[in-house]
């Protein structure tokens, strides 16, 4: 079993519409979470840190479970600009060390 | 904000040739930095941890022989594909934080594009 899973896609949604990710980890003993934004051909950069009582960011909200050892992402009001492949991301250990899954392709259309 | 730049963004080689890849933290100073590779629709894989003035730590199943690292130091790593060959074409990315225990944000170079032919 991987350590970090995601569908890969691709998330074909119109513009406007509502879409969630699911990321799911092996490892229990994992710390801290995050959701990493890539565009094609470029490198990752930070979205968004996931914390246990979940946070918001604009149209961003990611959640955590830890009892079901999975992270979400729902992105609100899709734009155009919001398509990318995005990376679920686990630190164990308390170092910098991070586990990345395969990404999920996210494509918002008009 | 604080930047990682690498160079070069892609390099195009014959086989049995050596590439060298250098990441640089710009305006912080990185005693850590980490080496990623990427192959097409695939998750970045991390390669190893480059530590100033000490031997990197390499992943399981990394040859440490064939991908050299060195950090110098604190604002310079470079990576070098050692008598590379065309399975070692890939996306090769580096990582330094300058305080990832409170922010847990990683900056990412912009990846180095090596084709082997």
């Amino acid at each position: 079993r991987k350590e970090v899973e995601q569908d890969p896609g691709p998330f074909n949604v119109p513009e406007g519409a509502t879409v969630a990710f699911n990321c799911t980890y092996s490892n229990s003993a994992s710390q801290s979470f995050f959701w990493y934004r890539q565009d094609c051909r470029k490198e990752p950069k930070l979205l968004m840190s996931v914390y246990s009582s979940g946070n918001e960011d604009g149209r961003f909200t990611a959640q955590l479970n830890r009892a079901s050892q999975y992270i979400s992402l729902l992105i609100r009001d899709s734009k155009l600009s919001d398509s990318a492949t995005y990376l679920c991301v686990v630190s164990t250990g308390g170092g910098n060390k991070l586990t990345f899954g395969t990404g999920t392709q996210l494509k918002v259309e008009l | 904000g604080a930047v990682v730049s690498q160079h070069p963004s892609w390099v195009i080689c014959k086989s049995g040739t050596s590439v060298k890849i250098e990441c640089r933290s710009l305006d912080f100073q990185a005693t850590t930095m980490f080496w990623y590779r990427q192959f097409p629709k695939q998750s970045l894989m991390l390669m190893a941890t480059s530590n100033e003035g000490s031997k990197a730590t390499y992943e399981q199943g990394v040859e440490k022989d064939k991908f050299l690292i060195n950090h110098a130091s604190l604002t310079l790593s470079t990576l070098t594909v050692t008598s590379a060959h065309p399975e070692d074409s890939s996306f090769y990315i580096c990582s330094a934080s300058w305080d990832f225990a409170n922010t847990g944000e990683l900056f990412f170079g912009e990846g180095s594009r090596l084709t082997v032919l």
